[in-house]
């Protein structure tokens, strides 16, 4: 069964704005792992953050983190129509390295 | 970031033929390869962990001999649809996982259409 509830389903944006994207896990993680798809591709990784960390950036992305509310978000600022793709959660409990992911938002942003 | 390749990308065959798919990680050694399979408009699902010289790790409700699984190198996992039925057709995803950062990265998949 998927780990995780990501939030919102589907997100429609005009090119420039930005998009948040959340994402809830139910059990402890050692690290937390967000992943583009565009459609019929495969994943391409953007952020790892890890339990003891907060925030992350990366170029146009940030990414936080809140262990105590088991939830992270993501967010594309000045967003483009390039942007426009599936986003996924996965957790990684640890030891096998299993990543257990969520059911993704998809992005649309206009351009 | 790291590259994992997967072969073939698309591949169609008759029910009952055996496919296999093939996913390398090409720059880094990976003792630890995942497969996953999506549905449309779904998100990714866990088949399998393979590990490098021993037996694959299979998911609650995934057949492990429906859906060998072979992790002879540190940069080859291959995985083999046998018999395969039209319901076997999906959307198949490989991850190899790079253990000095603990990131995973996948491979472009490989769709396989089962008549």
């Amino acid at each position: 069964s998927q780990q995780g509830e990501e939030d919102p389903q589907a997100l429609s944006i005009q090119e420039g704005e930005n998009a948040t994207m959340n994402c809830s896990y139910k059990t402890s993680i050692n690290n937390l792992q967000w992943y583009r798809q565009n459609s019929g591709r495969g994943l391409v990784h953007l952020i790892l953050i890890r339990s003891n960390e907060r925030e992350k950036h990366s170029g146009r992305l940030r990414v936080t983190l809140d262990t105590s509310k088991k939830s992270s978000s993501l967010l594309i600022t000045a967003s483009r129509a390039a942007d426009t793709a599936s986003y996924f959660c996965a957790t990684d409990a640890g030891n096998t390295g299993k990543l257990i992911f969520g059911q993704g938002t998809t992005l649309q942003v206009k351009p | 970031g790291a590259v994992v390749s997967q072969h073939p990308s698309r591949v169609i065959c008759k029910s009952g033929t055996s496919v296999k798919i093939e996913c390398r990680s090409l720059d880094f050694q990976a003792t630890t390869m995942f497969w996953y399979r999506q549905f449309p408009k779904q998100s990714l699902m866990l088949m399998a962990t393979s590990n490098e010289g021993s037996k694959a790790t299979y998911e609650q409700g995934v057949e492990k001999d429906k859906f060998l699984i072979n992790h002879a190198s540190l940069t080859l996992s291959t995985l083999t649809v046998t018999s395969a039925h039209p319901e076997d057709s999906s959307f198949y995803i490989c991850s190899a996982r790079d253990v000095f950062t603990d990131t995973q990265y996948f491979g472009p998949g490989t769709r396989l259409t089962v008549l």
